[in-house]
This record gives structure tokens, C-alpha cells and sequence, in this order.
């Protein structure tokens, strides 16, 4: 069980478009979903906490316009990176929360790579 | 602000050998800590999960340890393969905040 699905798991755009990056919790209901970036050789950043129902809240450095989070449903939250630029280019993975407090763990998705030509 | 620190970066062994991968972290005030494995261009498996309640956890021939007074953690791997070739991470929440920092990673290689 727990199992956190991430679509696209690839995706190549040209400079100036938009993208989204749908995350799935398939067989739990999260309430919170958080998104991360990988650059390569380098570790997970947090990029937002993203609440069902609510904004998300963004990490220090981290554009909330270029990056819309939308977390519609206890089960889908998308993430938008809007103009992409090259610099964008990244390794894109999302986790879901499962239960709270003490007993909280994350599950992950298995990541999406986005190339901005 | 937690801060989370792996060593070595790097580790190749030959196969058969077992081997000790390190992780410390600056704020002790963890509720839980997680070790996680990435082969390359995937995602993250996780591997252990520590309650700051225990002191160590194993899974098959993995094995890790946890002592928040000194802020290390330990991953253990027995009679390794060449299977585990992999990077592992580690990752403790922010104190009270439920975000999770996570190590640069220990790029391990066991060779045949």
C-alpha cells in the first residue's frame, strides 16, 4: 500500500511554456503533499508544502509565481512550472503524507524529468 | 534549521563486505528518521524508517541505527551485492516541522 504515482515521468518543452506535473496518491487520502527538486548529482530541496484546500507554502528562494501548486482533492496535487526556462531542467518528485504526527511518514513518488530546450 | 550531512560521498567495496554509511544532523529534536535508497535517474525507495523512540530498525540484511544525542544515524548493509549498488540518503524532519531535510547522499558501488 502507499504507493504515490507521478505523471508525466518524463517530459522535453521548448523555452517559454508551461508544464504540469500531476502527483497521485493511489490508495490513501493525503492530506498534505510535498514537492521537491533534484538537480543532478545533487540531493532532494523542498520546494513547497502544498495542503489540500489551501495555498501551498513555499521554501525560502522558491518563486510561488513560477511554480503553481494546486492541491484540488485529497489525492491529486499538480505542480506548474510556468515560462519554463532552461534552468528549470530538473528532476521533479513529489510525496505524500500518510497519517500525522509522531507516526507521519512521507511516501514518494517516482519523479519526473523536465527538459527545457 | 536542521542540516543533514552524509559521509562518505563516495564508496565502492567489492562484494561480500559489509559496510557502515553514516549520517548526522544538527538538530536532535527529530521524531523520526528515514534512510532512503535512489538508483540513478529514479526515484526514492525507502528503505528504514527510526522512531526517535527506538534505537535501531532492521530490514533483511539492512540495518540502521539511531542516536539523537549525538545526531547520528547509521545505515548498515551486510554481505553486500551487487544489487545494492545505489546512492542512499538520509532524511530527518526539521524539528517540529514535519518538511524533510535530506543528506547529499553516499554514492555506493559494490563491485562483482
Amino acid at each position: 500500500g502507499a504507493v504515490v504515482s507521478q505523471h508525466p515521468s518524463r517530459v522535453i518543452c521548448k523555452s517559454g511554456t508551461s508544464v504540469k506535473i500531476e502527483c497521485r496518491s493511489l490508495d490513501f487520502q493525503a492530506t498534505t503533499m510535498f514537492w521537491y527538486r533534484q538537480f543532478p548529482k545533487k540531493s532532494l530541496m523542498l520546494m513547497a508544502t502544498s495542503n489540500e484546500g489551501s495555498k501551498a507554502t513555499y521554501e525560502q528562494g522558491v518563486e510561488k509565481d513560477k511554480f503553481l501548486i494546486n492541491h484540488a482533492s485529497l489525492t491529486l496535487s499538480t505542480l506548474t512550472v510556468t515560462s519554463a526556462h532552461p534552468e528549470d531542467s530538473s528532476f521533479y518528485i513529489c510525496s505524500a503524507s500518510l497519517a500525522g504526527g509522531l507516526q507521519e511518514t512521507q511516501y514518494f513518488g517516482p519523479g519526473t524529468r523536465l527538459l527545457v530546450l | 534549521k536542521q542540516e543533514v550531512t552524509q559521509i562518505p560521498a563516495a564508496l565502492s567495496v567489492p562484494e561480500g563486505e559489509n559496510l557502515v554509511l553514516n549520517c548526522s544532523f544538527t538538530d536532535s529534536a527529530i521524531y523520526n528518521l528515514q534512510w532512503f535508497r535512489q538508483d540513478p535517474g529514479k526515484g526514492l525507495t525507502s528503505l528504514l524508517l527510526i522512531q526517535s523512540s527506538q534505537r535501531e530498525q532492521t530490514s533483511g540484511r539492512l540495518n540502521a541505527s539511531l542516536d539523537k544525542s549525538s545526531g547520528r544515524s547509521t545505515l548498515y548493509i551486510a554481505a553486500s551485492q551487487p544489487g545494492d549498488s545505489a546512492t542512499y540518503l538520509c532524511a530527518a524532519p526539521s524539528g517540529s516541522a514535519r518538511q524533510l531535510t535530506f543528506g547529499s547522499g553516499t554514492q555506493l558501488t559494490v563491485l562483482p
